[in-house]
């Protein structure tokens, strides 16, 4: 079955460790999305990437860093700086850049401990 | 003031209900407009988009935009409990996934 694959489900990270979620995707999609979502807020992009080998920091990139060394995969790192981890965090991807056309991975809890 | 502004709810129908749910937003420049659905500790479903003004229709769901108010809608007749799920609304004046606005979300309860 084609799609989005976020893991794990749910992580937990004690202060000043550095946590990487993986995206993995096998639907061919160029481009790929990572948001965060809080309660009470819209998702909010942190960082999105069209092609391999490129990615561009979206509205809060802030303590987070990327990679996009394959098409299919598209890893978050949440750092020590990131002051306020604990969020929902979405993968999404789409086959060009129209995101009336992109799907999302089932997310991921961070929780800080 | 918020670009895109959602009641959060929480909203409670009873089964078989017409339910609407609105968004609002100021961005003037907006011409795509989605709606998804989340379960709870899933991630969003798209549901159906529209472009620029009218309404869409797809099985129990129609979507209504509204740009001079800049106000648009999602109906859903014949609400089932399995329709119980938080409904997100996004929008962007230009079709690339990055540039999307989403709003925060309302949940609704269909009771049976």
């Amino acid at each position: 079955d084609g799609g989005i694959t976020q893991s794990p489900k749910y992580l937990f990270r004690k202060e000043g460790q550095n946590v990487t979620l993986s995206c993995e995707q096998n639907l061919n999609h160029d481009a790929m999305y990572w948001y965060r979502q809080d309660p009470g807020q819209g998702l909010r992009l942190i960082y999105y990437s069209q092609i391999v080998n490129d990615f561009q920091k979206g509205d809060i990139a802030e303590g987070y860093s990327v990679s996009r060394e394959k098409k299919e995969s598209f890893p978050l790192t949440v750092t020590s700086a990131q002051k306020n981890p604990t969020a929902f965090y979405l993968c999404a991807s789409s086959i060009g850049v129209r995101g009336t056309e992109a799907f999302f991975g089932q997310g991921t809890r961070l929780t800080v401990v | 003031q918020k670009e895109v502004e959602q009641d959060p709810g929480p909203l409670s129908v009873p089964e078989g209900a017409i339910v609407s749910l609105n968004c609002t937003y100021s961005n003037s420049a907006f011409q795509y407009f989605m709606w998804y659905r989340q379960y709870s500790r899933k991630g969003p479903e798209l549901l159906m988009y529209t472009y620029s003004s009218g309404n869409k229709e797809d099985g129990r769901f129609t979507a209504q935009v509204d740009k001079s108010s800049k106000y648009i809608s999602l109906f859903i007749r014949d609400s089932q409990p399995s329709d119980s799920a938080t409904y997100l609304c996004a929008m962007s004046a230009q079709n690339y996934g990055q540039n999307f606005v989403f709003g925060p979300g309302t949940r609704l309860s269909v009771l049976p």
